[in-house]
């Protein structure tokens, strides 16, 4: 059974650039879409954007001037990169397989944006 | 975007009766290749997402039976037949017939 894992920092200072990594194991990254997906602090889910194992992207457009994901089939992982964050980028974090169909996903890792 | 649009917001239901979620979709979701990328997932509390149904009707490996999808263009529906104690959650529908993808806000089960 594949299982992903999110990692990095929780804590973020406004302007900056918020860095997660998710960690695929179980199976290979190859072959595969893989997705982000977010959720502000008690309320629904935001679909971010994906990556392709080949490396071709796709982001949602409210997003796509500040995401950047990046893959590593070396390392079986795959990343996201999103510069100049206010607060409104606190939330949890999810990766997941897939661009839509999203069978799998990590368990989630809360990033805060504060000073 | 295509908004997803979910009711009711808040489902009080007795153990073991049936619930019912709606989820409109502001244009059809038949996709250009005739495949419905309708999707539902359920998140209990403190837990992450996951995909119970798939392209409208098909249940998920290991999804209890008394979860169902039906629906076509831009009507869905997510029926349990008996709610459980373990389906207290938040169920979401989320398209992927156009993009960008896009999840409906959310509907809270719990028991009554």
């Amino acid at each position: 059974q594949v299982q992903l894992q999110e990692s990095g920092p929780g804590l973020v200072k406004p302007s900056e650039t918020l860095s997660l990594t998710c960690t695929v194991s179980g199976g290979s990254i190859s072959n595969y879409y893989w997705s982000w997906i977010r959720q502000p602090p008690g309320k629904g889910l935001e679909w971010m954007g994906y990556i392709y194992y080949s490396g071709s992207t796709n982001y949602t457009p409210s997003l796509k001037s500040r995401l950047t994901i990046s893959v590593d089939t070396s390392k079986n992982q795959f990343s996201l990169e999103l510069s100049s964050v206010t607060d409104a980028d606190t939330g949890v974090y999810y990766c997941a397989r897939g661009r839509w169909e999203l069978p799998y996903w990590g368990q989630g890792t809360l990033v805060t944006v504060s000073s | 975007d295509v908004v997803m649009t979910q009711s009711p917001l808040s489902l009080p239901v007795t153990l073991g009766q049936p619930a019912s979620i709606s989820c409109r979709s502001s244009q059809s979701l038949v996709g250009s290749d005739g495949v419905t990328y309708l999707h539902w997932f359920q998140q209990r509390p403190g837990q992450s997402p996951r995909r119970l149904i798939y392209k409208a009707s098909n249940r998920d490996s290991g999804v209890p039976d008394r979860f169902s999808g039906s629906g076509s263009g831009t009507e869905f529906t997510l029926k349990i037949s008996r709610v459980e104690a373990e389906d207290v959650a938040v169920y979401y529908c989320m398209q992927g017939s156009h993009w960008p993808p896009t999840f409906g806000g959310g509907t809270k089960v719990d028991i009554k």
